[in-house]
C-alpha cells in the first residue's frame, strides 16, 4: 500500500520539552511539506523539502526545525522555543511542479500535539 | 491579500440538494486547482483537480474553472449526510522560484437529513 504515514497519532508533551513527530512516505515523492492546522483554520505551512538534504521554510517555520536525510522520511521537532505548539500537525509529499503548476498533495494521517 | 479565499460559510443543505463552494485565487500564474474534502478530525482527502477551463465532472462532484475572473467552484449535486465535512480550495502560490499550494481557510458544509 502507498502512502504516508505519521506517528503518533497523539502526543502530549509538557512546556519546555522538545518533541518529534515522524513522518514516511513511501510514494516515490521528491517534495515533503508540514503543516499545522488549529481549531477551525486553514493549513499553515511550516517547513518545505524539495530534495534530499534540503528544506526551505514556510510561514511559520519559527520554533521548529526539520532534516531530510532520506527521500522516504521528513521529521519535524517542535522546539521549546514554540510559543503555541498545540496543534494538528499534518504532513504531506507531492511530485515536484513547474512553473504555475503545483501538483496535489497527499496527507498522512496527522499528529495531534498537546503542551501542557 | 489572501492568495487563496473562499466563501466562509458555514454552509447547510438538504439532502438531494446542490451544495456550491466558491474560490477565488490572487496569482494569475496559476496553473493547476484542487478541492480537498476534511472530515472533523481527521487529514484532508483529495477530491478534486482541475488545470483547464470550464467543467470538470467525476461522480456527483463537479469542479469549474474560469482562469480570467480567478475563480475556482465545486458544485455537490445529490448532497448526501456523508458530504458533511470542510472543504479546502488549494491553488498555487509563488514561493521563490517555485509555486507551492496555498490553502483557504476552508468551508463547512453540513448537509441536513
Amino acid at each position: 500500500d502507498g502512502g504516508i504515514t505519521q506517528s503518533p497519532k497523539y502526543l502530549f508533551r509538557k512546556e519546555g520539552q522538545n518533541v518529534t513527530l515522524s513522518c514516511e512516505q513511501n510514494l516515490n515523492h521528491d517534495a515533503m511539506y508540514w503543516y499545522r492546522q488549529d481549531p477551525g483554520q486553514g493549513l499553515r505551512l511550516i517547513y518545505y523539502s524539495q530534495i534530499v538534504n534540503d528544506f526551505q521554510k514556510g510561514d511559520i517555520a519559527e520554533g521548529y526545525s526539520v532534516s531530510r536525510e532520506k527521500k522516504e522520511s521528513f521529521p519535524l521537532t517542535v522546539t521549546s522555543a514554540q510559543k503555541n505548539p498545540t496543534a494538528f500537525y499534518l504532513c504531506a509529499s507531492s511530485i515536484e511542479g513547474t512553473s504555475g503548476v503545483a501538483y496535489e498533495q497527499y496527507f498522512g494521517p496527522g499528529t495531534r500535539l498537546t503542551v501542557t | 491579500q489572501k492568495e487563496v479565499e473562499q466563501n466562509s460559510g458555514p454552509l447547510s443543505v438538504p439532502e438531494g440538494a446542490i451544495a456550491s463552494l466558491n474560490c477565488t485565487y490572487s496569482d494569475r500564474g496559476s496553473q493547476s486547482f484542487f478541492w480537498y474534502r476534511q472530515y472533523s478530525g481527521k487529514s484532508p482527502e483529495l477530491i478534486m483537480s482541475i488545470y483547464s477551463n470550464g467543467d470538470k465532472e467525476d461522480g456527483r462532484f463537479t469542479a469549474q474553472l474560469n482562469k480570467a475572473s480567478q475563480y475556482v467552484s465545486l458544485l455537490i449535486r445529490d448532497s448526501q449526510p456523508s458530504d458533511s465535512a470542510t472543504y479546502l480550495c488549494a491553488a498555487p502560490s509563488p514561493r521563490g522560484s517555485d509555486y507551492k499550494l496555498s490553502f483557504g481557510a476552508g468551508t463547512t458544509v453540513t448537509v441536513r437529513a
